[in-house]
């Protein structure tokens, strides 16, 4: 089965503080995908990453940056964190056609 | 991407077949449909996806109409397991991304 983890299930941050959000798979995914959740909104693409070191915005980059330095992993960075920022963070790996996704990171930022 | 419709709720007794509806009127040529679900407190899952012709795996059937402006997800005996938001997309072979909607929130009923 493949396997996306995340590095926590919930996190609280105070507002300006930088926030590492890792993400984990093992399947030897070429793709990996960061997603946030939030009412009435569905699921946005904030930013995606086809092969390690390369990244292409999604929808809604403005306020992170992302790393994917080993294939299996991907970060999401919010390098001051915002109130509006709080959200359900979602990663996921796969080709286009299957994604497979996370648990999810519940982010409160204070 | 081609807009889709779907009921925001619906309710099937367990062991019954669960039904989904998903109109998708202005899908171009090359747009497959895919459906996705998400339990609640976890990351969304995949289910099936299609062009034109029928589909059926382990999980589901996909019944895309023949002028493939609707769709109907089928669970052939649904279980309290699959009380889930489906969310059924519309996206060309190649687009880049997934865009969720609203989706349809089904509740199976003891």
């Amino acid at each position: 089965d493949v396997k996306v983890t995340q590095s926590s299930r919930y996190l609280v941050k105070r507002t300006g503080e930088k926030v590492f959000l890792e993400c984990v798979q093992d399947m030897d995914h070429e793709n990996m995908f960061w997603y946030r959740q939030d009412p009435g909104l569905g699921l946005r693409l904030i930013y995606f990453s086809y092969d390690v070191k390369m990244k292409e915005k999604g929808d809604i980059p403005e306020g992170y940056s992302v790393s994917r330095e080993k294939k299996e992993r991907f970060s999401l960075i919010l390098e001051s964190a915002s109130t509006n920022q709080t959200s359900m963070y979602l990663c996921a790996s796969g080709d286009w056609d299957e994604q497979y996704f996370g648990p999810g990171t519940r982010l409160t930022v204070t | 991407d081609a807009k889709t419709t779907q009921p925001p709720s619906m309710d099937c007794a367990e062991g019954r077949a669960a039904n989904l509806p998903c109109n998708h009127s202005t899908i171009s040529g090359n747009e497959y449909v895919y459906w996705y679900r998400q339990i609640h407190s976890q990351g969304p899952q995949y289910i099936i996806h299609g062009l034109k012709n029928n589909e059926t795996n382990e999980m589901a059937s996909l019944i895309i109409t023949e002028d493939r402006k609707s769709s109907t997800l089928i669970l052939p005996h649904a279980t309290l397991r699959d009380t889930a938001v489906y969310y059924c997309i519309v996206r060309a072979q190649g687009a880049q991304k997934l865009v969720f909607g609203q989706g349809t929130r089904l509740t199976i009923n003891p």
